[in-house]
């Protein structure tokens, strides 16, 4: 079955620091991934997506991902982390294995603390 | 052009009593999607419906859960005899298509508790 993989449940980073965000899924064919953030309380706003093409992907709020065909990954990144950026992110995959499809997958999330 | 918009924003049941959560979908969107996030937890599929039909409700409890998309009004995930254990938050997602293909919008979320 698909799933979704964050290894990472809790990260701090420095304000300005660089961040990445790490993801692995399992699927044999091309993935339809996304990463969402969740402020507290909030619901998820879209990030980024990758259906296909161009393997690195830019998003909104400066981010970006790389999808990784041979380490099935598609981690997260940002140059300089904002105290704003605190928030959880979760990586999900598209369902696509069988049965009904179109339903998303997550990770359980990564929790981002930001130091002044 | 507003987003997805779930009523109400909180909740809150006594054990026992019947909770209804609402969606009303993208305009244009005929695909919605619920989702239950438990506390430390991610989101977790429920059920996926079109206008008038359950496409799939794999994800969804066989006892006291059910969902609907009616012809005309949101998409309603009606729960009965509510425990302690169904309070979560509960997130409605639409699409515009099959797969996500054209992407996902999500809902704020309804946060039930129930006491």
């Amino acid at each position: 079955a698909q799933s979704v993989t964050q290894p990472d449940i809790h990260i701090t980073v420095s304000e300005g620091a660089s961040l990445e965000l790490r993801c692995n899924y399992s699927y044999g064919a091309t993935p339809y991934l996304f990463w969402y953030v969740q402020s507290p309380g909030q619901g998820l706003q879209l990030l980024l997506k990758y259906f296909s093409g161009d393997t690195l992907v830019q998003g909104i709020k400066g981010f970006e991902a790389e999808f990784k065909r041979s380490q099935s990954s598609f981690n997260l990144r940002k140059p300089s982390v904002h105290w704003s950026d605190a928030a959880e992110y979760f990586c999900a995959v598209v369902r696509q294995d069988g049965g009904s499809q179109g339903n998303l997958i997550f990770g359980k999330g990564t929790k981002l603390s930001v130091k002044p | 052009n507003a987003g997805v918009m779930q009523n109400p924003r909180h909740l809150v049941r006594r054990r026992g009593q019947e909770a209804r959560l609402r969606c009303s979908p993208m305009k244009g969107h005929s695909h919605v999607y619920w989702y239950r996030q438990l506390p430390e937890e991610g989101l977790k599929f429920m059920v996926y419906l079109q206008k008038e039909n359950i496409i799939d409700e794999s994800g969804m409890p066989k006892e006291r859960f059910s969902a609907e998309f009616p012809k005309e009004g949101p998409s309603i995930l009606r729960i009965q005899q509510v425990v302690r254990g169904d309070s979560a938050a509960y997130f409605c997602a639409s699409s515009g298509g099959a797969q996500g293909l054209y992407g996902y919008t999500f809902g704020s979320g309804t946060r039930l508790t129930v006491v």
